[in-house]
This record gives C-alpha cells, sequence and structure tokens, in this order.
C-alpha cells in the first residue's frame, strides 16, 4: 500500500521556470510533511517543511502549498535553474516528527538551460 | 565535518557473506534512523533509535538485520548471510526529539 503518491516520475522546466510537483497522501493522521532533495550518490537533504496548521511555507525559492481538505501537499520551484536539476522526494509522517517517514517514489527533475 | 557521516560508502560483497555498516549521527541528536533504498524508489524506513533504545522496527526489517546503538552516539547495522535483493543504498539519518531528520551520504552495498 502506497501511502504517499507523488507526480510526475520525470520533469523538464526551463531555466527560469516553475518547477512543481505534486504529492498526495491517504493517512489521515500525518502531520509533518518535508521535500528532500537528492543528487544521485548523495543521500537525501531536506529542503523544506510544512505541519498542516497553515497552508503555505515559503524559504527562498522553494515554496509548499498544503491542502489539507484534498490530502494533497506540493512544491514549486520559482526560477528553476540548472542546479536545481536532482530528484526530489515528498514525505510524511504521523505525529512523531520525523520518525518513520513515508517518502514518495520520487521526481527526477531536469532543467533545461 | 558536522553531518551524519556513514562509513563504508561503497561495500561489494558475495552472497552469504556478512556486512556491516555505522553511522555517526549529528552529535546533539538523540534520535537516529535507517532507512533503505532502491534503485527508482524513495527511502523505506527500516528502525530508529532514541539514545541507545530500539524503539521501532519495520517489517522490512528481516531476522538477518540487526542495528545497535550501543552508547546512544553511533549505530551499526549488520546484515547476515547477504543475499542478492538486500543490494541497496543504506541510509542514516538523525534528528533532535521530533525534528527535523538529516541525511547521511548513504552505504551502497552490492551482493554479487
Amino acid at each position: 500500500q502506497q501511502q504517499v503518491k507523488q507526480s510526475p516520475q520525470s520533469l523538464i522546466v526551463q531555466k527560469g521556470g516553475i518547477s512543481i510537483i505534486n504529492c498526495a497522501y491517504e493517512n489521515t493522521a500525518f502531520d509533518y510533511f518535508p521535500w528532500y532533495q537528492q543528487f544521485p550518490g548523495k543521500g537525501p537533504a531536506l529542503l523544506i517543511a510544512i505541519r498542516p496548521d497553515v497552508s503555505e511555507k515559503k524559504e527562498g525559492r522553494f515554496t509548499i502549498s498544503f491542502n489539507k481538505s484534498a490530502k494533497q501537499f506540493s512544491l514549486h520551484i520559482m526560477d528553476s535553474q540548472p542546479g536545481d536539476s536532482a530528484t526530489y522526494f515528498c514525505a510524511a509522517s504521523a505525529g512523531r516528527g520525523a520518525d518513520g517517514l513515508t517518502f514518495g517514489k520520487g521526481t527526477h527533475l531536469i532543467i533545461q538551460p | 565535518d558536522t553531518g551524519v557521516s556513514q562509513d563504508p560508502r561503497h561495500k561489494i560483497t558475495k552472497r552469504g557473506q556478512n556486512v556491516t555498516f555505522r553511522c555517526d549521527p549529528i552529535s546533539e541528536h538523540n534520535r537516529l534512523y535507517w532507512y533503505r533504498q532502491t534503485l527508482g524508489q524513495g527511502p523505506e524506513f527500516l528502525t530508529y533509535f532514541q539514545n541507545e533504545a530500539q524503539l521501532e522496527k519495520s517489517r522490512l526489517l528481516s531476522d538477518r538485520f540487526s542495528a545497535e546503538r550501543p552508547k546512544g552516539s553511533f549505530s551499526t547495522l549488520e546484515i547476515q548471510r547477504t543475499e542478492q535483493g538486500d543490494s541497496a543504498m543504506y541510509l542514516c539519518a538523525s534528528s533532535p526529539a521530533r525534528g527535523e531528520a538529516f541525511f547521511g551520504q548513504g552505504t551502497r552495498l552490492t551482493v554479487v
């Protein structure tokens, strides 16, 4: 049972454009939603995280939008740059902060110069 | 480097051999996690420690897997009688209580 569904599987965006990655979850107990960025051969790096008491969180060029009623959340990368090319994972956990995160399958993002 | 450190970075072993990986968490973090990541997939939770206590184990953690964190600092993950299906990236992460998790670079295991 896949508890966090991520789409698209891959995404190509022109430099300067907006990259949008979506995730949907099933477990209504989830209350912590981080996004991780992973480069080949490296471990995932925390980008930004949100809890369901807010509908949006912005850090620099990265924004999480959260829709509790739809059980969906998304990552927006503004002014996408070639250096943003990586695999992005959404994740979720229930009542335990980072304990036992359930990850999506990832989105391979390519930013074309 | 004050991040999560994992050793070795790569390990190639023959089927049936035992392997052990080490993780050194961020020093002030009392929680430590092990995840497994196969190609094209997201990390999958294996187990986690709060200080030296192992509080949760995933069903993915078969009897051939054992993890320890003897003094609440570094942790080891041992796989006995390795199988080809064990080939994966093994990731360690640490966090303060109910805080954000930071991952290490991982140990890539190849079982031949």
